[in-house]
């Protein structure tokens, strides 16, 4: 099984309202990541969590707050967003977070900020 | 840095036809997967290689993996409207690091 699952599909939000996007994997993945991608670009790293603690951190905005409450588990918190943060939102896991490579990616929640 | 240059963006064959997208580097990687992503979808992987010189076949598709770890090419022979999507290369930095560098896609239609 090599599922990535991502709740919800589509997300619509106001600039004020607060949202979370949920990501869920069971292949004992313990490397997860969030991607951001934007029509007819390909995937931006946002976030990388290696054994449950954020390691990389792309210099994403505090807008968006990661959590990965345990290790099948990867939150997004969304607070206060633009609509130039509208886009496909994607999660991905690995196997082994000293090697990125496989990476395993969700369907994405389609958001979009008004 | 490091990039991926992936040619062509687009690319628009008959069904039947051949076709070649190729991702070339000046940077060694320590591996390198093929992506395919479909409208609204998250990118399925197709294929990792590993091993300079390396040949991969998934069906009709064709990987190959340069002999100097920089480069790679997805061949596709007879190609059906099945395999439209965009196609995404990404290489793992052979440092370890926890990135995937990627490779700006290439569209690819398949016109019956």
């Amino acid at each position: 099984d090599t599922e990535v699952t991502q709740t919800p599909k589509h997300l619509v939000m106001g600039m004020t309202n607060k949202k979370s996007l949920k990501c869920e994997q069971h292949m004992g993945h313990r490397a997860m990541y969030w991607y951001k991608q934007k029509a007819k670009k390909p995937p931006e790293l946002m976030f990388v969590y290696s054994y449950e603690k954020l390691s990389i951190n792309e210099s994403v905005p505090s807008r968006f707050s990661p959590e990965c409450p345990n290790s099948s588990l990867l939150n997004l918190h969304l607070h206060a967003l633009q609509p130039e943060d509208s886009a496909l939102y994607l999660c991905a896991s690995s196997l082994d977070p000293g090697q990125s490579y496989e990476q395993y990616f969700g369907p994405g929640t389609r958001l979009t900020v008004t | 840095t490091q990039l991926l240059e992936q040619s062509p963006q687009f690319l628009s064959i008959q069904e039947g036809e051949n076709l070649t997208v190729y991702c070339n580097s000046s940077s060694v990687f320590s591996s390198l997967q093929w992506y395919r992503q479909e409208p609204g979808e998250g990118p399925v992987l197709l294929v990792t290689v590993v091993t300079g010189g390396e040949v991969k076949k998934l069906k009709r598709l064709t990987f190959q993996f340069g002999d100097a770890r920089k480069d790679s090419s997805l061949h596709i022979t007879a190609a059906q409207p099945g395999d439209t999507g965009l196609y995404l290369c990404a290489g793992a930095d052979e440092g370890g690091a926890q990135k995937l560098v990627f490779g700006q896609g290439t569209r690819l239609t398949i016109n019956p």
